[in-house]
């Protein structure tokens, strides 16, 4: 099956720096990646869909300026969190659809990515 | 707004029980329907899927799930679970022709051996 690789795994930074998560489709092209943040106990909360060469489309009240997302090329989106604050720890999860398949809007997941703001 | 509701947060069962896990979802549209699990310490991988045809699909590990259009319904079942089973399992929907999926708060299922 499709493979999707997230890095870092874990990351712990200091308050007010930026912290880069990448995510890579192994095994395939991605047209339509997608970044989720889940909080203890709850759901799977969509962040963004990023489209590959063009801007992400963010979901209600996920700050784009705080949460940068590039996706250069069919393989490969990044989530940057700017200027990261405690209330910024999280899990983020990325998922991506194989092109083609969105239609079926089946998704392969990342391993996720713990961040801890300290 | 579209919404997914899962009924049990957390199950805890012995090897051998049977299981239903709950899942209704808000929308009145053609969906595609999923759920998937969680195993610890692993990635969210697909359990099983429904698109169209028969409602009753079948997934990987002796898990099935029934999807009910009248009662916007997609349970999913086993009929005897194993220690194997624990992980977090989460219904999603996703509506026909979209690009967003959304997921249930999940259900964290305890098998005891």
């Amino acid at each position: 099956g499709a493979v999707v690789s997230q890095h870092p795994s874990r990351v712990i930074c200091k308050s007010g720096t930026s912290v880069k998560i990448e995510c890579r489709s192994l095994d395939f092209q991605a047209t339509t990646m997608f970044w989720y943040r889940q909080f203890p106990k709850q759901s799977l909360m969509l962040m963004a869909t990023s489209n590959e060469g063009s801007k992400a489309t963010y979901e209600q009240g996920v700050e784009k300026d705080k949460f940068l997302i590039n996706h250069a090329s069919l393989t490969l989106s990044t989530l940057t969190v700017t200027s990261a604050h405690p209330e910024d720890s999280s899990f983020y999860i990325c998922s991506a659809s194989v092109s083609g398949g969105e239609e079926t809007g089946e998704l392969f997941f990342g391993e996720g990515s713990r961040l801890t703001v300290l | 707004a579209q919404s997914v509701s899962q009924h049990n947060h957390h199950v805890i069962l012995s090897e051998a029980a049977s299981l239903e896990l709950g899942c209704n979802y808000s929308y009145g549209g053609t969906v595609n329907l999923f759920w998937y699990v969680q195993y610890p310490g692993q990635h969210l991988q697909l359990l099983l899927k429904y698109f169209s045809g028969d409602p009753l699909v079948k997934g990987i590990k002796g898990f099935e799930a029934e999807f009910i259009k009248s009662k916007f319904s997609f349970n999913l079942r086993k009929p005897s679970v194993q220690w194997s089973d624990t992980a977090e399992y989460f219904c999603a929907v996703n509506m026909a022709g979209g690009f967003k999926t959304i997921f249930g708060a999940g259900t964290r299922l305890f098998v005891k051996a």
